[in-house]
C-alpha cells in the first residue's frame, strides 16, 4: 500500500550508459514531479508533469526526460549519463497543479555513476 | 531571484527546544512548507502556513511573517528520533516550490 514508490532503489552504471527509474503513485494524484537531491541535500526540482503539461526546469540537461504512460506513472530516462549525475533522485506526486497542496516523495533512487 | 535561506546546521539536547528560522524570496507567495528528512529516506510532510501567526501540531509549531519574508519551525520535548534535515520550502506565484538547503538538527542525549 505504498503511496509513491520507485524502482529501483540503488543504481550504480557507467559513464556514457543510458538509464531509467521508475516512478509509479497509487494515491490518484494529477501531478508528479521529479528531483534531484545533491551532496549538498539540495533539493532541486527537475520535471513538474500533469495530464495537461509538462514543465521543465530550464537548467536540466536534455539527456533527461520524463516519460508518463499514464497517470500513475513517470519515469525519469537517462541518456549519455555523466559523472555528475551521481545524486539521489525523488519522485514526487500531488493532488493538483496550480493550487496548494502538500507533495508526497518516494523512497529515492541511489544513483552513482562510474 | 527567488532563494531560501536556513541554518546548515544546529545542535540541540534531548528534551530541550529548538528553533529553525527560514526566510525566503520569492516572486510572489502562496505559503510556507516545512518537511523533515531523516538521513536515507525522503522527506515528509511536517506543516503549511500562508496566513500570519503560529501553527501548532503536538510538539512541533510554525510561524509565518509574510511581511518579514520570515518563518519557523518549533520543536519541543525533542527526542532522538529528531534528529534529521529540516527544509523549509516557498511556493512561489506560479505554485512552483523553492526549496531551502535544509537543517541538519543534532540531537545530543
Amino acid at each position: 500500500d505504498t503511496a509513491v514508490s520507485q524502482t529501483p532503489k540503488y543504481l550504480v552504471t557507467q559513464m556514457g550508459n543510458d538509464k531509467s527509474i521508475k516512478c509509479e503513485q497509487n494515491l490518484g494524484h494529477d501531478t508528479m514531479y521529479w528531483y534531484k537531491q545533491d551532496s549538498k541535500k539540495f533539493l532541486k526540482i527537475m520535471f513538474s508533469y500533469n495530464n495537461k503539461e509538462l514543465i521543465i526546469n530550464e537548467t536540466v540537461p536534455n539527456r533527461f526526460s520524463p516519460k508518463s504512460p499514464d497517470k500513475a506513472h513517470l519515469n525519469l530516462h537517462i541518456n549519455s549519463l555523466e559523472l555528475g549525475d551521481s545524486a539521489v533522485y525523488f519522485c514526487a506526486s500531488s493532488q493538483e497543479s496550480g493550487e496548494v497542496n502538500e507533495q508526497f516523495f518516494g523512497p529515492g533512487t541511489r544513483l552513482t555513476v562510474l | 531571484g527567488q532563494n531560501i535561506d536556513q541554518p546548515t546546521e544546529m545542535t540541540a539536547t534531548e528534551g530541550a527546544i529548538v528553533q529553525i528560522n527560514c526566510t525566503y524570496q520569492t516572486s510572489g507567495f502562496n505559503g510556507l512548507f516545512w518537511y523533515q528528512q531523516h538521513a536515507g529516506e525522503a522527506p515528509t510532510f511536517l506543516s503549511y502556513n500562508v496566513l500570519d501567526g503560529l501553527e501548532e501540531k503536538g510538539r512541533f509549531s510554525s510561524f509565518l511573517s509574510r511581511s518579514k519574508g520570515y518563518s519557523y519551525l518549533l520543536l519541543k520535548e525533542l527526542q532522538m528520533k529528531d534528529s534529521a534535515s529540516y527544509l523549509c520550502a516557498a511556493l512561489d506565484s506560479n505554485y512552483q516550490l523553492i526549496w531551502g538547503a535544509g537543517t541538519k538538527l543534532i540531537i545530543k542525549p
